[in-house]
Parts: C-alpha cells; structure tokens; sequence
C-alpha cells in the first residue's frame, strides 16, 4: 500500500531534549515537506525537500532542522524543544515531475507535546 | 505574500443539499490548487487538484474550479451525505516553488 507513515504518532517530552520524527515514503516520491497544525493558524510549511540532500526553508523553520540523505526518508530534528513547538505534525511526499499534477501524500500525523 | 482564506469556516447542512466550499487566494502567479479532507485526529486526503492552466476537475460527486484572475477556487459538492462530515482544506503551490500555502479550512457537519 502506498503511503506515507510517521513516528511517533505520540510524545511527550519536555523542554530541552532532542527528539526525532521520522518520516517514510513508499512511493519513490521526490519531493518530500513537513507541516506543523495549530488551532486558527492553520498548516504551516516548514522544510521541505527536492530531493536526496536537497533542503529549504519553509514559512516557519525556526526550531527545526531536517536532512535527506536517503530518498525515502525525511526526519524532522528539534534540537531543543520548547513549549511554542507543541504542535501536530505532518509529513508529505509527492512527485517533483513538471507536470503540475503533483498531489500531496499526507501521513497519519505526530502528535507532539513539550512540557 | 501569499495568502489564503476559507469561508465560512463552519457549516451545517441538511443530507441532500448541494453545497459549495470557498477559497480565495491573493496571489495568481500559482502553479496548482489542491484541496484535502481532513477528518477528526486523522491526516489529510487529496480530494482534487487543478493545474494552473486547468478550470475545474471532477471526481465523483465532487467538482472544483479555479479562477485564477480573481484569485479563487470552489468545490462544489453534490447530493451531500452524514459521510462527507469534515474539514476541508485548500493549499495553494506558488508558480516557480514548492513553497504550499494553506487556508485555515471549512467545517462541514451534514445532518441526517
């Protein structure tokens, strides 16, 4: 089955403590992106990826760091979380081809908790 | 900047009715729209996307347009059902990036 698949999908943690999201796509998909959710903001981007060791900022990068040094792949690194990363977080994955048909995958969602 | 915004971002409707969902964007220089159901505590589902160069698309009972000049998108939704209870989202890709922008969404409840 095709998709994108998130871990955890729950954590708690507390301030200051390095965490890792992983993230992985079946699809062979290049292009790969994280999202945080919150109430009234909506989806916000913040790294996404062309491709193998290709990374950019999003709207909202402050915090996080990413790497992509395999193509199914894309963690999303908090080096040091604070309490304002609360958040639930997607990760995405579509095609990069130029045919403007490039549909975005969504995983389950990590639902992430800094105390 | 590119901006994006749903109303409303709630509704009630009857099962049966026909309905229409809005989303207005501020910057036509854009490459695709998509728009996505999310369900409570779930992640989101692609619905329908229009290339830039497109007008509308179909699936099903579902149909959105997209007016680049006046910077907007509707997805109608025929014969509505207690099923297509959800949050509906649209997300802009600015022409030239991979940068997406996101509305806030439209909550749709439809009532038995």
């Amino acid at each position: 089955e095709a998709q994108v698949t998130q871990n955890p999908r729950y954590l708690i943690t507390v301030t200051g403590k390095k965490l890792t999201v992983t993230c992985s796509q079946n699809m062979n998909h290049e292009y790969m992106s994280w999202y945080r959710q919150d109430p009234g903001l909506g989806l916000r981007q913040i790294y996404y990826s062309m491709n193998v060791e290709v990374t950019d900022k999003g709207d909202v990068p402050e915090g996080y760091k990413v790497s992509r040094k395999e193509k199914r792949n894309f963690p999303l690194i908090l080096e040091s979380p604070s309490p304002n990363q609360t958040s639930l977080y997607f990760c995405a994955s579509s095609l990069a081809g130029a045919s403007g048909a490039n549909v975005l995958t969504f995983g389950a969602g990590s639902r992430l908790t800094v105390l | 900047k590119q901006e994006v915004t749903q109303i409303p971002a709630a509704l009630s409707v009857p099962e049966g009715e026909n309905l229409v969902l809005n989303c207005s964007f501020t910057d036509s220089a854009i490459y695709n729209l998509q728009w996505f159901r999310q369900d409570p505590g779930k992640g989101l589902t692609s619905l329908l996307l229009i290339q830039s160069s497109q007008r509308e698309q179909t699936s099903g009972r579902l149909n959105a347009s997209l007016d680049k000049s006046s910077g907007r998108s509707t997805l109608y939704i025929a014969a509505s059902q207690p099923g297509d209870s959800a949050t509906y989202l649209c997300a802009v890709r600015g022409s030239g990036t991979y940068k997406y922008i996101f509305g806030t969404g439209t909550r749709l409840k439809v009532l038995a």
